[in-house]
């Protein structure tokens, strides 16, 4: 199995921009996660989906923020406009019942 | 209020110098306790699910045991290569997961 796959790996962007995170879960897992991790906050719940429906969305910190999932097999999160405070490393992970497996993180850095 | 918590923040060992990494949680209903561990630039790669206390798991030179309050990551005898940040996380009842802020890992060769 391919695992989970994010992209890009790396964004660079500048302020006010827009910026798109892509994902594609595990075949077969029926649950998505968005997480953020900082140094200062460690990992932190941003949305997650099952059966591609929204969950739980309360970690989402703003309206700048926004993710969808039109299908099994796809999602993503969007920043727009992006600011400084958004940089960080950006996780999805999926998972079947209970086990979260994660992808390698799409590192943002707004300046 | 459910939360976990992780100690030490850092743990520097000399190889072969065995020791335990903690993690303390409160939660409603526990559905499963796992440990992930985290190389810099990478996710967070699995390594074990608990679901009850007294269950245990091994993995190479890693034990993980689990009570009802806390669970334990045994490392025995470590190389450098398990220098690592061991992040741990619960599942409640509602399905909810929340996250340590890991125990960053350094073994001195």
């Amino acid at each position: 199995d391919a695992g989970v796959i994010q992209s890009p790996r790396h964004e660079v962007t500048e302020m006010g921009q827009e910026v798109t995170l892509r994902c594609k879960p595990i075949s077969g897992h029926n649950s998505l996660f968005w997480y953020r991790q900082t140094m200062m906050r460690g990992l932190e719940l941003l949305i997650y989906f099952n059966n591609n429906v929204p969950i739980d969305d309360s970690g989402m910190p703003e309206d700048r923020f926004s993710a969808k999932m039109p299908n099994a097999s796809f999602s993503t999160l969007k920043i727009q406009p992006s600011e400084p405070r958004d940089s960080a490393v950006y996780f999805c992970a999926s998972s079947q019942r209970t086990t979260i497996y994660f992808g390698e993180g799409s590192w943002l850095t707004v300046v | 209020e459910d939360q976990v918590t992780q100690s030490p923040e850092a743990l520097r060992l000399q190889e072969g110098e065995s020791s335990s990494l903690n993690c303390s949680y409160t939660v409603s209903g526990l559905r499963g306790l796992f440990w992930y561990r985290q190389d810099p630039g990478k996710g967070p790669e699995f390594l074990f699910t608990l679901y009850s206390a007294g269950e245990e798991k091994e993995k190479e030179r890693l034990k993980a045991t689990l009570t009802k309050k806390e669970s334990f990551l045994h490392i025995t005898a470590p190389k450098p290569e398990d220098s690592a940040t061991y992040l741990c996380a619960v599942q409640a009842s509602g399905n909810q997961f929340y996250f340590g802020t890991g125990t960053s890992l350094t073994v001195i060769p």
